[in-house]
């Protein structure tokens, strides 16, 4: 069965300043990746995902990952973080083919931007 | 124009009590779920129904039934509330019910049994 952890439970930075979060998976079998990013008091919003070909994929507001199947990552980055992107985000990971694929997600990182 | 509603915002109500959480979506998917948030911010899956149809449903206490009318709607109601079903609950639906659809959440509902 496939699990995601994300190790960081909180990661501050200071505005503009560079942040990567990370992700790690756990599977047998290929995998499908996602990220979603929760602002508060509202519902997950999709960022980006991984289902195949290029293993750099870019989302909305900025954001990038990169797939990396030998280390079973797939991380998150901003080259320069705003006050706006204060929120918290979550890995996630799909790999089933029936119809009754389940998405797992991580436990999720705060990212906190300091002024 | 909202694409995933559910209601209400927030339901607190005492042990024992049966309550019910309803959601509608207008995206035109073919899938809904429920999932459940713990205040340490874990998200897991309750429940999908793939047209009207229950596909998955985890290892959730039988005083959680869902019910889907139509495809646009799915509706959680609980049984006897106990203090740990105190969480948010999120309302979500893809297109397909494949491993390759995105969710699309409502805004949750946050329940907090007293």
């Amino acid at each position: 069965a496939q699990s995601v952890t994300q190790l960081d439970s909180q990661v501050p930075v200071f505005e503009e300043a560079p942040v990567e979060l990370r992700c790690n998976y756990s599977s047998s079998v290929s995998v499908y990746l996602f990220w979603y990013v929760q602002y508060p008091n509202q519902g997950l919003q999709l960022l980006l995902k991984y289902l195949s070909g290029s293993t750099l994929v870019k989302g909305i507001n900025g954001f990038e990952a990169e797939f990396n199947k030998s280390q079973t990552s797939f991380h998150l980055r901003k080259p320069s973080v705003h006050i706006s992107d204060t929120a918290e985000y979550f890995c996630a990971v799909s790999e089933g083919y029936s119809s009754a694929s389940k998405i797992i997600f991580g436990s999720g990182t705060r990212l906190s931007i300091r002024p | 124009d909202t694409a995933v509603s559910q209601t209400p915002k927030y339901l607190v109500t005492q042990m024992g009590n049966d309550k019910s959480i309803k959601c509608e979506q207008n995206l035109g998917h073919d899938t809904m779920y429920w999932y459940k948030q713990d205040s340490k911010k874990f998200l897991k899956i309750m429940f999908s129904y793939n047209n009207k149809e229950l596909i998955i449903n985890e290892t959730v206490p039988n005083r959680f039934s869902p019910k889907s009318p139509d495809k646009a709607h799915l509706n959680l109601h609980i049984n006897s509330l106990e203090l740990g079903d105190s969480a948010v609950y999120f309302c979500a639906s893809s297109q397909e019910a494949l491993y390759n659809s995105p969710l699309h959440f409502g805004n949750g509902t946050r329940l907090t049994v007293t």
